[in-house]
């Protein structure tokens, strides 16, 4: 059974970088798509972006340039970084797996709340 | 961009009654629609993807249907731990509805 881990500092500060990553264990990276969503009361559930096994990525618009992913799949790992954070950006953010050609996603990690604050 | 609203917004019910949820897309989706069911302090967890086919594990009280603009999640015979938040979530920009809270009457 696939499970997912998210891991990573709980604060970041403003206009610093917030840096995730998401561990896999149970099941291989490949023919997913793997993706970060974040929650938070005032936007609700929010896809940031999704990074096929082979790297391709795909970013919420919203994020601009802003947003990047990566991924090692020798380490069964991906990662999220998002720049310039502010205080808008405090949220749980789990990653999640998603099936190649598919939209929703079938596996999520427990997800880890990150505040932006000084 | 494709916006979805549920409704209500929150429903009171009993156990053993049943649940009607609605989400309304702003333009036709096809029958590309999941539905999730997220616990306090839980993940969401998948329930229904291309509008009425159950995920693995997921009981037979819950339902889907629908299809373009108007979709329908039924549970039958509410359990105690039925009692959650609902979000929908489309495909064409992978949005999420705001969430249906079921809550105990």
């Amino acid at each position: 059974q696939v499970q997912l881990q998210e891991s990573g500092p709980g604060l970041v500060k403003p206009s610093e970088t917030l840096s995730l990553t998401c561990t896999v264990s149970g099941g291989s990276m490949r023919s997913y798509y793997w993706s970060w969503i974040r929650q938070s009361p005032e936007k609700g559930l929010e896809s940031i972006g999704f990074i096929f096994y082979s790297g391709s990525t795909n970013y919420n618009p919203s994020l601009g340039s802003r947003v990047s992913m990566s991924i090692d799949t020798s380490k069964n790992q991906f990662s999220l970084r998002l720049s310039s954070v502010s205080a808008a950006d405090t949220a749980i953010y789990y990653c999640a797996r998603r099936k190649g050609g598919g939209y929703y996603y079938d596996v999520w990690g427990q997800g880890t709340l990150v505040t932006v604050s000084s | 961009e494709v916006v979805l609203t549920q409704s209500p917004a929150i429903l009171s019910l009993s156990p053993g009654e049943r649940a009607t949820l609605s989400c309304r897309a702003s333009q036709s989706v096809s029958n590309s629609l999941a539905w999730y069911q997220q616990r306090p302090g839980q993940a969401p967890r998948l329930l229904i993807y291309d509008a009425s086919n159950r995920a693995t594990g997921i009981p037979a009280r819950f339902s889907g249907s629908g299809s373009g603009t108007d979709f329908t999640l039924t549970i039958t015979r509410l359990e105690p731990e039925d009692f959650a938040v609902y979000y929908c979530q489309q495909r064409y920009n992978s949005t999420f509805g705001q969430g249906t809270r079921l809550e105990l009457k």
